[in-house]
């Protein structure tokens, strides 16, 4: 499964667009981008995936860059409930997830 | 039901002891996960079972024995384990036969301290 590489933290004002970049400059032509996101003492929660289109649920949207070498998740008005490690994962669906750091978002009130 | 229960929540057991951790999902999923999460760590995946066979072992010690008795069910059995075992051990379910789909539950996890 290809790398990835997030920043370690961000902030973010509550009721404002919360945009997580994510680097997946050697994912290969099967493999996903999958989101996870993991609120303090909890276990870690799926977001969203997409493959090249950019996705959106009700959670968030994810873009994906045209080259597939980066990607943003967008929580479009961030709570305080949305403060976690957001974890930015590729995979081919081979039932393996391999969780890098991750980026721990604070939000501000 | 969408949710993946985990039994005990906190756990404490010497080195020389023998206990297990349990983790249940009704959602007719047939893949289940064990992961482990140390401290301000990403969780790292220890074993995958598809459909009741382990598929997965990411070269983890012996002292952890998993055991998948049916497709609801999910035990990882512990003994003579080192005090840097503890950690959170999360247990997730996911569907099979769905290749895009890697849309793993995960339960709240046991929290395991090793004295």
């Amino acid at each position: 499964d290809a790398k990835t590489t997030q920043p370690t933290s961000m902030d973010c004002a509550e009721g404002r667009a919360a945009n997580l970049p994510c680097n997946h400059s050697t994912i290969s032509g099967n493999e996903y981008v999958y989101w996870y996101r993991q609120i303090h003492s909890q276990g870690p929660q799926y977001i969203i995936h997409g493959l090249k289109n950019n996705e959106t649920n009700e959670m968030a949207s994810l873009i994906i860059t045209e080259d597939r070498k980066s990607s943003t998740l967008i929580l479009p008005h961030a709570t305080l409930r949305d403060t976690a490690v957001y974890y930015c994962i590729v995979s081919g669906g081979n039932e393996k997830l391999t969780f890098g750091t991750g980026t721990r978002l604070t939000i501000i009130p | 039901d969408t949710e993946v229960t985990q039994t005990p929540k906190h756990l404490v057991m010497g080195m020389t002891n023998k206990k297990s951790l349990k983790c249940e999902q009704h959602m007719g999923h047939r893949a289940m996960y064990w992961y482990k999460q140390k401290a301000k760590k990403p969780p790292e995946l220890m074993f995958v079972y598809s459909y009741e066979k382990l598929s997965i072992n990411e070269s983890v010690p012996s002292r952890f024995s998993p055991e998948c008795p049916n497709s609801s069910l999910l035990n990882l059995h512990l003994h003579a384990l080192q005090p840097e075992d503890s950690a959170l051990y999360l247990c997730a379910s996911s569907h099979l036969g769905l290749a895009e789909v890697n849309e793993q539950f995960f339960g709240p996890g046991t929290r395991l301290t090793v004295l």
